[in-house]
């Protein structure tokens, strides 16, 4: 069955630090979620990427927050600089895309990227 | 706006007992409703989904049906067991959008 594959699994940073994460979608997949999740709540949506392009970036906190997907494959998260509020669970999800079709809307999700800022 | 509303706290039961958790969303048009599944240290998997009014959802014994007149998507499942503790996620996505928005989660814990 097809993953979603993202590294690290654990990062352990000192505050002021830049760290990043990858996520690499099943492979045809054309939208590319990543989601936080702070401890005991439900995950966040950071940015979506239709493609390439950033179709909802409204959630990303732009100063230190930076994605891309450059190639429309594969995604980069990063975090510059790192804080205490940031220790988190990153997940990155991906989906077929599209609006018509449920199979479409179906997002499935990496393991996740566990921040812990120190 | 759309938003998706979970009971309030974690929810301890013993192995086959019954299992509701309640979901009530909030949104404009027919978005599709999801429960996802999160179990210690591992990322969320896709439990059921339902598409449009009166749908049921159904998967691995769990259940929910989509209503549109109380706006809900309550889970049940007739009797669970131990390896059924993990959070539960109740979740919308509007539509004509492909931007999944999550409940706060229940954690349920099973009892031997």
């Amino acid at each position: 069955e097809a993953e979603v594959a993202q590294s690290p699994r654990y990062k352990i940073t000192e505050k002021s630090q830049a760290v990043a994460f990858w996520c690499d979608p099943i492979s045809g997949h054309a939208t590319l979620y990543w989601y936080r999740q702070i401890l005991g709540q439900g995950p966040e949506l950071l940015v979506q990427f239709q493609d390439e392009s950033v179709v909802d970036d409204s959630q990303l906190p732009k100063d230190r927050f930076s994605a891309e997907r450059l190639k429309g494959v594969d995604s980069t998260l990063k975090i510059q600089p790192a804080e205490l509020g940031d220790s988190a669970m990153y997940l990155c999800a991906s989906s077929e895309g599209g609006t018509v079709t449920l199979k479409a809307n179906v997002l499935t999700f990496g393991a996740g990227s566990r921040l812990t800022v120190l | 706006g759309n938003s998706v509303t979970q009971m309030e706290g974690p929810v301890t039961l013993s192995e086959e007992a019954f299992l509701t958790i309640n979901c009530t969303y909030t949104a404009t048009g027919y978005p599709s409703l999801f429960w996802y599944v999160q179990y210690p240290g591992e990322g969320l998997q896709l439990l059921l989904k339902a598409t449009k009014a009166d749908d049921k959802g159904s998967n691995k014994g769990f259940e929910a049906t989509y209503r549109k007149e109380t706006t809900s998507f309550h889970l049940e499942k007739g009797s669970v067991q131990v390896s059924d503790s993990a959070v539960y996620f109740c979740a919308l996505m509007p539509y004509g959008n492909n931007r999944l928005a999550f409940g706060k989660g229940n954690q349920v814990v099973v009892i031997p």
